[in-house]
Parts: structure tokens; C-alpha cells; sequence
């Protein structure tokens, strides 16, 4: 079964707006981690932020976001000021237990 | 500190021939997980060690596929016979710990088998 579902294949943000990638995800753990990747064109994945389900505030790292709805199961990205560099796939992940499941991926296009 | 360190970064293999990817996790890190990654199928995990054990196999495709972790600094991913359909991007990833903790990916290894 699909846990973790990214709607969007892909997104265009102009450069200097902000963008929300969306992302929900199904688990009927009480504890769990949630996380987001970045893949450049180069190939490498790269971590960016990081919610735990018992944390009550939303995570924040530089411009990255995480608006963390727990009722409604949905971990979004938002990325503020973006920048022509974030153009990218963005994976949103979930570990419950050990192993990670990874959604499908937005790619997301910054315009200049 | 170095991240994870994986190599070669790219294979280019013959069918048939044997492949062997290594990878060298994070300093301290607990965990090693190796994924594929591929246009049709996503991140898949193949298989991931604690403590240099490995715990779950059941995402290996094939009995093609093996991977061992002789110690805390090493583990290779060896496909034998490879086969075009193998052709993709493996990451080896590590974690200091459990359910909550951050996984660090390695650079990757794209695979090609003609």
C-alpha cells in the first residue's frame, strides 16, 4: 500500500517566490520521522529537514519549512525566497520503524 | 567529517559479468541501507545492516544479489550475473540510530548494463 503520496510531479515557482510541495503519508504508528530530500540534477540526494510526529512546533532549516499537520496526515514543504539553484526533485519521506519509504517525487522548476 | 562515500560512481558492465558496489557509511553510524533507485519504480530499499548484521533482505530482488558488511566502515552490493534490467542508480545511505534518525545518503553508483 502507498504510504507516502506526492500529488504534484511537478511544480513551477518564479525565483524569489515562495513554493509548498505537498506531501501526506498513512501509518498507524504513534512514533515516526518524517523528511525531505532534495536530487539535484547531479544525482545525489540530499537531506534537508527532518519532523518528528511528537513535535509540536514546525521545522524549520534556512529557507526550507515543514507545515506539519498531524491530524490530516500531511507534511508539506515550503520553500521561501526561492532560488534558481532549488530547481530540483524533491522526495518526502517517512520512517516508521527502521526502514524509509519515499514518495514518488515532485520536480520542481524555479523561473527566473 | 566525510558522508557516505560510495564507489565507482558509474559502472558501465556487460550482461552477464559481475558487479560490485561499495560503500563506505558514516563514522559512528549504527545503520547502512543500500537503495535502487529507477524511473519506474522509485527509491526501493534493498537491504539494510545494524551493527554490521543484516536485518532485511526482503526488498533484494533476486538471488542474484548479495551484500555483506565485514565491518563497521564497509559493505558492497555484488550482482552476479548482472542483467540489463539491473541498470540504475544505487545509494548506500547510513543512520546513527533508529526509527527517527536521519538517513545520509552516499553520491550513488549509476549502473548500465548493455
Amino acid at each position: 500500500a502507498q504510504k507516502i503520496t506526492q500529488t504534484q510531479p511537478g511544480m513551477f515557482v518564479q525565483e524569489k517566490e515562495a513554493v509548498t510541495l505537498d506531501c501526506t503519508y498513512d501509518t498507524s504508528d504513534q512514533s515516526y520521522g518524517l523528511f525531505w530530500y532534495k536530487q539535484p540534477s547531479s544525482g545525489e540526494m540530499i537531506f534537508l529537514i527532518y519532523q518528528g510526529s511528537y513535535d509540536e512546533q514546525n521545522a524549520t532549516e534556512g529557507r526550507y519549512s515543514l507545515n506539519f499537520q498531524k491530524a490530516r496526515k500531511s507534511a508539506n514543504l515550503v520553500i521561501s525566497a526561492s532560488q534558481l539553484g532549488d530547481s530540483a526533485m524533491y522526495f518526502c519521506a517517512m520512517r516508521e520503524g527502521i526502514d524509509m519509504r519515499f514518495g514518488a517525487g515532485t520536480r520542481l522548476t524555479v523561473k527566473p | 567529517d566525510a558522508g557516505v562515500i560510495q564507489s565507482p560512481r558509474h559502472e558501465v558492465t556487460e550482461m552477464g559479468q559481475e558487479v560490485t558496489l561499495r560503500c563506505k557509511p558514516i563514522s559512528g553510524h549504527d545503520y547502512l541501507f543500500w537503495y535502487r533507485q529507477t524511473m519506474m519504480r522509485g527509491l526501493e530499499l534493498l537491504i539494510y545492516f545494524n551493527n554490521n548484521v543484516p536485518i532485511d533482505d526482503s526488498g533484494m530482488p533476486e538471488d542474484r544479489f548479495s551484500a555483506k558488511m565485514p565491518n563497521a566502515s564497509f559493505s558492497t552490493l555484488k550482482i552476479q550475473p548482472s542483467e540489463p534490467r539491473d541498470s540504475a542508480v544505487y545509494f548506500c545511505a547510513s543512520s546513527l540510530g533508529g526509527a527517527t534518525d536521519t538517513q545520509y545518503f552516499g553520491p550513488g553508483t549509476r549502473l548500465t548494463v548493455l
